[in-house]
């Protein structure tokens, strides 16, 4: 399973974007990037998935250059409640995604 | 649609006592998760059900931790004994197909 990299934490102000970027160098040829968000005292929760390109939903988008070897979810216009931690996870959908690898994760804090 | 829900929330058991969590996945998801985090670290894999069958059990600890997942529906996690480093939060979670992986809340295990 890729290693992952990203940012410990980020601080943001409210209706401002945020870009969190994560490194997998190592990322095969069929593995996805997948994001999760985390709050204090919850499970983690699916935020976005992607294989290339650009991934949009109603929550984020997820940026990926044509080598793959990073990605960036962009939350636009955060509010205080998007504070929370923010993992980047790469797997095969059929195999690696059997064992999902958390890293550290990025603590995002949103403030007034 | 319930989500992956688990019990108790919290746990406080004394060492070398015997405690049981349970996990309720999404209906119809084949695929059971645990995970736990201990304090300061990641999270981290510990076994994986498919149906009623463990798939994957390389992230037990130790023959401590004892899981089943009978008809494979809900499945139980027990910790007999519980030592003080078993402390930390578990996490279920279920997936069907490829989809995205449900996390439960998590139930607080703390070992004094």
């Amino acid at each position: 399973l890729a290693k992952t990299t990203q940012p410990i934490s980020m601080d943001s102000y409210e209706g401002q974007e945020v870009n969190i970027t994560c490194s997998h160098n190592n990322i095969a040829t069929n593995d996805y990037i997948t994001w999760y968000q985390q709050f204090p005292s919850q499970g983690p929760r699916f935020i976005i998935q992607g294989y290339k390109t650009k991934v949009t939903n109603e929550v984020a988008s997820l940026f990926i250059p044509a080598d793959r070897k990073s990605s960036t979810l962009s939350l636009p216009r955060v509010s205080l409640s998007d504070t929370a931690v923010y993992y980047c996870l790469v797997g095969d959908r059929g195999t690696g995604f059997q064992k999902l690898v958390f890293g550290t994760g990025t603590r995002l804090l949103v403030s007034p | 649609e319930a989500g992956v829900t688990q019990f108790p929330s919290h746990s406080v058991i004394e060492k070398g006592q015997t405690v049981t969590l349970r996990c309720d996945p999404i209906s119809g998801h084949d695929n059971l998760y645990w995970y736990r985090r201990v304090m300061g670290k990641e999270i981290k894999f510990l076994l994986h059900f498919v149906k009623e069958s463990k798939q994957d059990e390389s992230g037990m600890p130790n023959n401590r931790f004892l899981a089943e997942r009978t008809g494979g529906t809900y499945s139980t996690l027990k910790v007999q004994p519980a030592e003080l480093e078993d402390s930390g939060v578990y996490f279920c979670a279920s997936r069907g197909g490829e989809t995205e992986a449900f996390f439960g809340q998590g139930t607080r295990l703390t070992v004094v």
